[in-house]
């Protein structure tokens, strides 16, 4: 089965800063959707962007889709000591809606 | 209000028990899931329920055992718990199973075995 694999697998970078993470997919998709997990929490769901579109933003957050290479990007402008978490992409394709998630990057936001 | 909630959020138990965690959304969503979360924050789907029926079951050991009474509730049976069955098991839901939406989580109940 198809699963995302995000890159770096840990960033550490200072408040104010910009982080970006990447995500590679190896199947055809319906929609990209990125999580985040808060340390011993859920994963809440940040933004999704369809196979058809390139580029998504909301907030601080701006997504871009590349299918021709099976990747996506998330960037956090002007990060926040709050922004620490784990960021998961999730890949979804197939006849029955099953969310497939990459390995996830730490993002560490120092203040 | 708690959109999804799961029931308990630690448990630990020895080799060989039997244990169920239960989950509940309020959020009128047809389509419920179990994932499971080792310690390598790996997150891999067990099943998904859409109305009470049976959708995805991925390879998950016959010890495990999904039961949903009614779309709002999807809970899970372990049987014979095993050292490996130590992880967070994370329940969620979507508004249905057409490939559309978000995923909204609960906050996982963690397993420990010993």
């Amino acid at each position: 089965s198809q699963q995302g694999e995000e890159d770096p697998q840990a960033l550490s970078i200072q408040e104010g800063e910009n982080a970006t993470m990447n995500c590679s997919y190896k199947t055809s998709i319906n929609n990209l959707q990125w999580y985040r997990q808060n340390s011993g929490r859920g994963l809440v769901h940040l933004i999704l962007i369809r196979s058809n579109e390139r580029e998504k933003h909301s907030g601080r957050l701006r997504v871009t889709l590349d299918t021709s290479k099976k990747s996506s990007s998330l960037l956090i402008t002007a990060s926040r000591a709050a922004d620490t978490a784990s960021y998961f992409c999730a890949e979804s394709g197939g006849s029955n809606y099953k969310l497939t998630f990459g390995k996830g990057t730490l993002l560490t936001v120092n203040p | 209000d708690t959109a999804v909630s799961q029931t308990p959020k630690y448990l630990v138990t020895q080799m060989g028990n039997d244990k169920s965690i239960k989950c509940e959304q309020n959020l009128g969503h047809d389509t419920m899931y179990w994932y499971k979360q080792d310690s390598k924050k790996f997150l891999k789907i067990m099943f998904s329920y859409n109305n009470k029926e049976l959708i995805i079951n991925e390879t998950v050991p016959n010890r495990f055992s999904p039961k949903s009474p009614d779309k709002a509730h999807l809970n899970l049976h372990i049987n014979s718990l095993e050292l490996g069955d130590s992880a967070v098991y994370f329940c969620a839901s979507s508004q249905d199973h057409s490939n559309t939406g978000e995923l909204f989580f609960g906050e996982g109940s963690r397993l420990t075995v010993l």
